[in-house]
């Protein structure tokens, strides 16, 4: 079964500086994709950022970056310049490709605070 | 910018009691999803949606729960009958294409409290 799992309940940064936050996978699938979702205090989810597998190259979004370390089953998200509207739940996710329809498998998220 | 609206917020109901949660996906998307969050655990799915039949859906997804598109806009799940242990956020989602192919949208979320 795949699984992910992130083992920072919860982090803190301060204003301007760079938090990373780990994932790591397990799935014997070779073609999925990997995704970081947001969810600010009541407010829905977003993606961040998404990466394919087969991809080497690192997914970047603006001040979001990753680490995609696939032999690993490593997925880490950067936030470069945190800022006061990066405080939220990030949540790391992995959708096989191909016969499924698409359902997420999650982790059990990483309540990030950024401190002014 | 378009985006999935779900309703009610929060709901409270009895044990034993149906409850509809009902959703609003985007206009031009093909694909839905329900997914829900005990407090304190993962993000889980629960059901896929295509083409007005169900897709996948997981173990959680056992006879008490039914989805229905009913007019053409809102997505529905339903719980037959609560227990205590369906407390949880439950997140509507929806995506244009399959899977990771396209990006699936959340909705906020409707929080159900069964007492």
């Amino acid at each position: 079964a795949q699984t992910v799992t992130q083992s920072q309940p919860e982090m803190s940064v301060q204003e301007a500086e760079t938090v990373t936050l780990s994932c790591t996978y397990d799935t014997s699938e070779n073609n999925y994709y990997l995704f970081w979702y947001k969810q600010p205090p009541s407010r829905q989810m977003i993606l961040v950022i998404r990466q394919e597998a087969y991809k080497q190259q690192n997914a970047t979004e603006n001040r979001f970056s990753v680490n995609f370390q696939k032999a690993a089953k490593s997925f880490s998200l950067k936030i470069s310049d945190s800022q006061l509207g990066d405080t939220a739940m990030y949540f790391c996710a992995s959708l096989n490709y191909g016969g499924s329809q698409g359902n997420l498998i999650f982790g059990k998220g990483t309540k990030l605070s950024v401190k002014p | 910018e378009p985006e999935v609206t779900q309703t009610p917020s929060h709901q409270v109901t009895q044990m034993g009691q149906e409850v509809i949660l009902r959703c609003v996906p985007i206009s031009n998307h093909l694909y839905f999803y329900w997914y829900r969050q005990i407090l304190g655990q993962k993000v889980e799915f629960l059901v896929s949606f295509y083409n007005n039949e169900i897709s996948e859906k997981s173990e959680i997804f056992d006879d008490q729960f039914s989805v229905e598109r009913p007019d053409g806009s809102n997505f529905t799940l339903k719980i037959r009958s609560t227990k205590l242990e369906d407390s949880a956020m439950y997140f509507c989602a929806s995506s244009r294409r399959r899977g990771g192919l396209d990006e699936q949208f959340f909705g906020p979320g409707t929080r159900l409290t069964v007492l």
